[in-house]
């Protein structure tokens, strides 16, 4: 059975401070992972999405690594803003499913 | 292309009180999952259809939830008769092959009073 772990479960820093994020997973057998973003109450925005050949994804601001073999993936998020203050998930799909870590709650102090 | 649709957004219920969900996948996509988030938790999975087939509801407590999907197309999950503990946000996701990612819609959020 996957197991996804995030570390740490919350995280304040100040504006401007680059933040990591980090994800451990249990079995290297997987398809991707995907880390998603999600404001209180609402749904998942997916982030970026890193096949299991590949070893990092960027979009803006935000790149994501993985290390397949070792089951870690880091979310960099650079020059931190207020308007990124949420919970960040990660999840590594297997065969059929979707399995999630519990979340990083980052906020950012202005 | 438009995205997976959740309807409503927000359902407060009274405890033993039926509530439905309902989900539009984006078209196209086969597969359809419904997970429950529980405050300061990762999502749980559900259940998970294949087109119209049920592939996993091993999650699913089916003496309350039941959930369907007709046509391989559009999804309902019940909860009867609801308990405190069902407070959640409910997700719906679709996806396609197996290197593709999942795109959730922006989920249901129920409370039980």
């Amino acid at each position: 059975k996957q197991e996804v772990t995030q570390i740490p479960a919350a995280l304040s820093v100040p504006e401007g401070e680059n933040l990591v994020l980090n994800c451990s997973f249990t079995d290297s057998a997987i398809y991707n992972l995907q880390w998603f973003r999600q404001d209180p109450g609402k749904g998942l925005t997916s982030l970026l999405l890193i096949q299991s050949s590949q070893r990092e994804q960027t979009s803006g601001r935000l790149n994501a690594s993985l290390d397949k073999s070792s089951g870690r993936s880091t979310l960099y998020i650079a020059a931190s803003q207020p308007g990124d203050s949420a919970t960040y998930l990660c999840a590594v799909r297997d065969d059929y499913k979707l399995s999630f870590g519990a979340g990083t709650t980052v906020t950012v102090r202005a | 292309e438009a995205g997976v649709a959740q309807s409503p957004r927000y359902k407060i219920i009274e405890k033993r009180q039926s509530v439905a969900f309902w989900c539009n996948p984006i078209s196209g996509h086969a597969t359809l999952y419904w997970y429950q988030q529980i405050l300061g938790q990762g999502p749980k999975l559900l259940i998970q259809f294949q087109n119209n087939g049920v592939v996993d509801d091993s999650q699913l407590p089916k003496d309350r939830f039941s959930a369907e999907r007709l046509k391989g197309v559009d999804s309902t999950l019940k909860i009867q008769p609801a308990k405190l503990e069902d407070s959640a946000v409910y997700l719906c996701a679709s996806t396609t092959s197996g290197s593709y990612g999942y795109t959730f819609g922006s989920g249901t959020r129920l409370t039980v009073v």
